[in-house]
């Protein structure tokens, strides 16, 4: 069975700083989409960045980029030059060929000024 | 971007009463929708795999008779909380999947369920 595991409950950083939060998860499928998620204290789900496994380039987008190991089967996020509005619960999902999500536990994170 | 929307965002009813919710593709078709559970301080939990025109999956563990799903159109679908009892009180929120567009999810805001 597909599993999606996010180790750290609560990260912290300060505005402006660079903050990375992990994701690992486990697969016996080849073909799978990875996301991150984000949802802030109004708990709508925003998505925030999407992987292809089949492609090797990281994912970028703006300030968020990804680091996909394959291999690894880790998927970390990386937030750099955090702002005030990046607070929030962080969720990271898997997805293979029956188009259902697997969600992580989530990771909090707490943006210092 | 697509966008999902949910009515009622929230809603209080007494034990024994039935509650709907509507989750709506507003710019976009969705053959798929899924319906999850989250309780506070937690991730979300699929409850229920919605295609129009059949029957709904459920997840192991979720009483299908408890939550009815009805998938109707490309564009709405249903959850009834039948016979509703406390212990169903938590944050429901679904999600379409975008036929045309790439391989991802689209969330509504989500919807607060108190049973008193």
């Amino acid at each position: 069975a597909q599993t999606v595991t996010q180790s750290q409950p609560e990260m912290s950083v300060q505005e402006a700083e660079t903050v990375t939060l992990s994701c690992t998860y486990d697969t016996s499928e080849s073909d799978y989409y990875l996301f991150w998620y984000k949802q802030p204290p109004s708990r709508q789900m925003i998505l925030v960045i999407r992987q292809e496994a089949y492609k090797q380039q990281n994912a970028t987008e703006n300030r968020f980029s990804v680091n996909f190991q394959k291999a690894a089967k880790s998927f970390s996020l990386k937030i750099s030059d955090s702002q005030l509005g990046d607070a929030a619960m962080y969720f990271c999902a898997y997805r293979a060929g029956t188009y259902k999500y697997i969600f992580g536990t989530g990771t909090r994170l707490k943006v210092l000024a | 971007g697509a966008v999902v929307s949910q009515h009622p965002s929230r809603v209080i009813c007494k034990s024994g009463t039935s509650v709907k919710i509507e989750c709506r593709s507003l710019d976009f078709q969705a053959t798929t929708m899924f319906w999850y559970r989250q309780f506070p301080k937690q991730s979300l939990m699929l409850m229920a795999t919605s295609n129009e025109g059949s029957k709904a999956t459920y997840e192991q563990g979720v009483e299908k008779d408890k939550f009815l799903i009805n998938h109707a159109s490309l564009t709405l679908s249903t959850l009834t909380v039948t016979s509703a009892h406390p212990e169903d009180s938590s944050f429901y929120i679904c999600s379409a999947r975008d036929i045309e567009g790439w391989e991802t999810q689209y969330f509504g805001p989500g919807t607060r369920l108190l049973v008193l």
